[in-house]
Parts: C-alpha cells; sequence; structure tokens
C-alpha cells in the first residue's frame, strides 16, 4: 500500500515570499504519478501540478515548482512570489500509473496562510 | 477545458430519506470517475471507482448498498446516498478522468462537492 505523509498542518508566508511545502511518500512501485492540489476556502480541489516519476526533470507551472528526489521519496513544492490567492489547504498526492486513471492517494495536506 | 460539474452543492434532508448526488464532465468524456468523502480539516478519502457501463468498486469499509454509484455514460456519474442518517453528513467529492484531450493523463479533475447535512 502506498502512503503520504505531509508533516507540517500549517504554514504561513508573506507576500511575495516564497515558501516550500514537503511531501514524502512510501511505495514499492517504480512507476507513478506525484500531484499537489490546492484546495481554497471554496473546497474545490484544483490541481497545481504533477510529475511523472520516470521524468528526472522537476516539473514547473508558472510560480510553482517541485523538487522531486526519487531515491529520496520526496516530492516538495516551492511556491514563488505568493500571493494572498495561494491561501488555501495544499494535498500532495500518488497515483500508480496503470496506463489509465487510477485511484489517488492523500497525504493529510498543509494548510498555508498568505499574509500581507 | 477540464471542467467537472457537481450538483447540487449543498443539500439538507431528513433522516431515513435518499439524495441523489450528480457529477458530469463538461468537456470530455470521462471514462472513470471516482467519490470521495472529506470530513471536516480532514483529507479526501476515495469511496468508491466507477467506469462507464460497469460496476463500481468500492473501497473496504464503504457499504456499496448504502451508497449507491451508476456510472451509466461517458459524461455522468450520481452516486446516491439510500436512508441518509446523521453520521452520512459529510462533503462528498467527485472527480473524473478520461483518456483524451483534457481529460486524459492519468489527471483527475474534481467537481466542486456536495456538502450533506443529514437532520
Amino acid at each position: 500500500a502506498q502512503t503520504v505523509t505531509q508533516s507540517q498542518p500549517e504554514m504561513s508566508v508573506q507576500d511575495a515570499e516564497t515558501v516550500t511545502l514537503s511531501c514524502t511518500y512510501d511505495t514499492s512501485e517504480n512507476n507513478y504519478y506525484l500531484f499537489w492540489y490546492k484546495q481554497p476556502p471554496s473546497r474545490q480541489m484544483i490541481l497545481v501540478i504533477r510529475q511523472e516519476a520516470y521524468k528526472q526533470q522537476n516539473a514547473t507551472e508558472n510560480r510553482f515548482s517541485v523538487n522531486f528526489q526519487k531515491a529520496a521519496k520526496s516530492f516538495s513544492l516551492k511556491i514563488s512570489d505568493s500571493q494572498l490567492g495561494d491561501t488555501a489547504m495544499y494535498f500532495c498526492a500518488f497515483m500508480i500509473n496503470t496506463g489509465t486513471a487510477s485511484k489517488l492517494t492523500f497525504g493529510t495536506g498543509t494548510r498555508l496562510q498568505v499574509t500581507l | 477545458g477540464a471542467v467537472v460539474s457537481q450538483h447540487p452543492s449543498w443539500v439538507i434532508c431528513k433522516s431515513g430519506t435518499s439524495v441523489k448526488i450528480e457529477c458530469r464532465s463538461l468537456d470530455f468524456q470521462a471514462t472513470t470517475m471516482f467519490w470521495y468523502r472529506q470530513f471536516p480539516k480532514q483529507s479526501l478519502m476515495l469511496m468508491a471507482t466507477s467506469n462507464e457501463g460497469s460496476k463500481a468498486t468500492y473501497e473496504q469499509g464503504v457499504e456499496k448498498d448504502k451508497f449507491l454509484i451508476n456510472h451509466a455514460s461517458l459524461t455522468l456519474s450520481t452516486l446516491t446516498v439510500t436512508s441518509a442518517h446523521p453520521e452520512d453528513s459529510s462533503f462528498y467529492i467527485c472527480s473524473a478522468s478520461g483518456t483524451t484531450g483534457e481529460g486524459a493523463k492519468n489527471i483527475q479533475y474534481f467537481g466542486a462537492g456536495t456538502r450533506l447535512s443529514v437532520l
């Protein structure tokens, strides 16, 4: 079974600063995907970024980037130039690559508060 | 693209009644849909996986006779909470994944969720 651990229940960052959210996972699989989703107060789950395990290059999406360390089973999210709209719950998630859609295993989440 | 609509957003019902929640993929064909439950300030827990045209696969501990899932078309899945009781009160979220276009690449796109309150 796969497990995803987010060790930071809450974090705070000032507007325009950079923050890194941690995520570690445990699996015996070699082919999988990792995701970061955000859930703002509206509770709508929004995909932030996706990483394919076989790709060594870290994924980036505008102000969001990841540090994927496969051997260490670590998948941290860096948010640069933080904005008030980044305030949300962030969930790290794992999916085995079966070639079709398969279940997501979520971490417990990190609540990020962006302050002025 | 890749929009998933979930309806209703909030429903209040009396104990013992049944409630149906709809999940629609608006701009892609969802071959697989997932239903999650989220308790306050907690993570999402997968309840079941449904593939179009076949029976849903339920996670361990989820009562399939209480949580009926139907995925009759490539754009619609429904979750019916039968004989609801106060302990079924929760936030239910669906997600959808396809095989082509925006819904592809093993990405799950989520609906906005349904808050169920059973009195």
